[in-house]
């Protein structure tokens, strides 16, 4: 089945702009978490959503933003970029429910460079 | 606050030799370990796994050893191989399973 899609896959912004990435998982998973990829500091957690509902947030600015639709699919806003939000950023999938071990299906992520 | 470190940056290794990569945790309300390996320009994929109930889970030549006393663990690779050359990310989760606490990577070359 087809794998977790991430666009854009690359971009460029500049500082004080807002980018919209967006995800979408493989079917039937109703669970998507977004990460924040950096050298040097491994994976952060920014938020995760469930049918549609916010579970649980990292410790991000409120510039970071999320949401999930009804089919799934989910988009991250930041909002007034700053140069430190150069970063890839990684989209995963799983089913999300209770019992689920945590093992995450992730997308190629979208690499995000601020000017 | 870094729960979960993974202290050695890089590692180099030859063809056929171990690889053991190192991880070690904080947070003693961690449940399930994971390991997950990345390749350049694509997304983690998920490698091996480990219960807090297990010490030890073996797949193939990838082997997990958990220390929960030490709260540490760690992935060998036996044999190593030139496509197992990649960034591995020691990663835990509590009772919130679809958060994942990741360390920082370590970056494997396997040498010919």
């Amino acid at each position: 089945k087809a794998g977790v899609t991430q666009t854009p896959r690359y971009l460029i912004k500049t500082r004080g702009q807002q980018v919209t990435l967006s995800c979408s998982p493989i079917s039937g998973h109703r669970s998507v978490s977004w990460y924040q990829q950096t050298p040097g500091q491994g994976l952060q957690f920014l938020f995760e959503y469930f049918s549609e509902t916010q579970r649980n947030k990292g410790n991000f600015p409120g510039r970071f933003s999320g949401r999930q639709f009804s089919n799934s699919r989910s988009e991250m806003n930041v909002s007034t970029l700053e140069l430190g939000d150069s970063a890839l950023y990684l989209c995963a999938s799983s089913l999300g429910q209770r019992g689920n071990t945590g093992e995450l299906f992730f997308g190629e992520g979208s690499r995000l460079t601020v000017l | 606050d870094q729960q979960v470190k993974q202290n050695s940056p890089s590692l180099s290794v030859q063809e056929g030799r171990i690889s053991i990569l190192n991880c070690d945790y904080t947070n003693s309300m961690f449940d399930y370990f994971l390991w997950y390996k990345k390749y350049p320009a694509e997304g983690p994929t998920f490698l091996i796994s480990i219960s807090s109930i297990k010490d030890k889970n073996e797949d193939g030549r990838f082997t997990v050893f958990l220390n929960k006393s030490a709260k540490h663990l760690s992935l060998h690779i036996v044999p190593s191989q030139p496509g197992d050359s990649a960034v591995y990310f020691c990663a835990a989760s509590g009772h919130l399973p679809y958060k994942l606490s990741f360390g920082a990577g370590t970056t494997v070359t396997v040498r010919a």
